[in-house]
């Protein structure tokens, strides 16, 4: 049964990048049939979607956070990675990495999401 | 960019009853990539419904979902105990890729 785990620290100072991990396991990160993707979701609010990664690297970003996202892939360690630069207390939120199904566009399965705090 | 809008925001409900929840698009949106999720407090969402009328594995036949272009609807029959909880709608399609609606709410009256 596939499952994701998010990882990294819980508080981060503005300013500074936020940085997760998501390890994937009881499946390959490599499959073509999915993207990997990181949605999060501030206190009390609604879900955003972040960004995508194939297993090839081919990235795809919100426009609202593209100049401060990278996602990158580590198919050898079956993990991807979500770095978010110049963060401030609005980046507050609890983040989900997700798969992605390739074709239909869903999220089908998830972790089970980290929260992190932007604060001094 | 297009907009999800979802209505109610809150469905006050009792177990048993039918639940009736709507997302309309601010454009046309393919009816194969309109996905329903729901979530529960301190959990991640879950899939419920994808090409806005397929259920995911392992979800009970009492979820429906239906509709097509700028309407879309998700239908619980009868509510049991464990479907109380706020759902959301997802597009994908234009830029951003992916969208979410803002969630209805669906508590025990």
């Amino acid at each position: 049964q596939l499952q994701l785990q998010e990882s990294g620290p819980g508080l981060v100072k503005p300013s500074e990048t936020l940085s997760l991990t998501c390890t994937v396991s009881g499946g390959s990160i490599s499959s073509s049939s999915y993207y990997w993707g990181w949605i999060r979701q501030p206190p009390g609010k609604g879900l955003e979607w972040i960004g995508n990664i194939y297993y090839s690297g081919s990235t795809y970003y919100n426009p609202s956070l593209k100049s401060r996202v990278t996602i990158s892939v580590d198919t050898s360690k079956n993990q991807f990675s979500l770095n978010l630069s110049s963060v401030t207390a609005a980046d507050t939120a609890v983040y989900y990495c997700a798969r992605v199904h390739r074709i239909a566009q869903f999220m089908d399965v998830w972790g089970q999401g980290t929260m992190v705090t932007v604060s001094s | 960019e297009i907009v999800l809008t979802q209505s109610p925001g809150t469905l006050s409900l009792s177990p048993g009853e039918r639940a009736t929840l709507s997302c309309r698009a601010s454009q046309s949106v393919s009816s194969s990539y309109l996905a329903w999720y729901q979530q529960k407090p301190g959990q991640a969402p879950r899939l419920l419904i994808y090409g806005a009328s397929s259920r995911a594995t392992g979800i009970p036949d009492r979820f429906s979902g239906s509709g097509s272009g700028t309407d879309f609807t998700l239908t619980i029959s009868r509510l049991e105990p464990e479907d109380f909880a706020v759902f959301y709608c997802q597009q994908y399609g234009s830029s951003p890729l992916f969208t979410f609606g803002p969630g209805t709410k669906v508590d025990i009256k």
